[in-house]
């Protein structure tokens, strides 16, 4: 399975953007790129998703790069509600219906 | 609202007694899942279900089984629970072939 690699923890400033990064260099044509977080003491929630194209919607943005060897999650306001752990993961349909989280980044959101 | 339902939230078992976690949903996705969150990790995928087609994953112990008499319910039965399987036990669903899944809140599983 291919794998991400993301920064342990990041903080923001309340209301200020939010950049994400992920790096997932082993991507196969057919992964797709999904973003989760986890809430404390909640289950993951999904996010956003895309294969190669930047994607938009009431959440965030997701940014990858022409090479998808890496993407950007992007939250243009951050607040104090998006205090999670942020998940990179890559999916292959081809595959099965499997996740398989990585370490992800803890967010702090400081107001 | 449809929903992934996970009961007991808390559980508390001893040493070497057999468990079941259970999980309902109302999505009616055909595909469910049970992961293992231990402190500060990630979720780990246990096991799914593809309808009535188990899938288990290579390095799941034995140790964990799982049952799904129908679409809705789902179970996770841990035979004899050691000091390690104390972790957060998360359902999640999914329609095949479509990319999101849905996730219960989970049951917190402590072993004395």
């Amino acid at each position: 399975d291919a794998k991400t690699t993301q920064p342990n923890s990041m903080e923001s400033n309340e209301e200020e953007p939010v950049h994400l990064p992920c790096n997932h260099s082993t991507i196969s044509g057919t992964d797709y790129i999904h973003w989760y977080r986890q809430l404390p003491s909640q289950g993951p929630e999904y996010v956003i998703h895309g294969l190669t194209s930047n994607v938009n919607n009431r959440m965030a943005s997701l940014a990858i790069a022409e090479d998808r060897k890496s993407s950007t999650l992007i939250l243009h306001r951050a607040t104090l509600r998006d205090a999670a752990v942020y998940y990179c993961i890559l999916r292959d349909l081809n595959t099965g219906n499997q996740f398989y989280f990585g370490t992800g980044t803890s967010l702090t959101v400081i107001p | 609202d449809a929903m992934v339902i996970q009961n007991p939230r808390y559980q508390v078992t001893q040493f070497g007694k057999p468990v079941t976690l259970s999980c309902s949903q109302t999505l009616n996705h055909n595909v469910m899942y049970w992961y293992q969150q231990k402190s500060s990790q990630a979720p780990k995928l246990l096991f799914h279900y593809y309808d009535k087609d188990f899938n288990n994953e290579a390095d799941t112990p034995d140790n964990f089984q799982s049952r799904r008499p129908n679409t809705s319910f789902c179970f996770l039965d841990i035979r004899s629970p050691g000091l390690g399987d104390a972790a957060m036990y998360l359902c999640a669903t999914s329609l095949a072939g479509t990319d999101t899944q849905y996730f219960g809140p989970g049951t917190r599983l402590t072993v004395l």
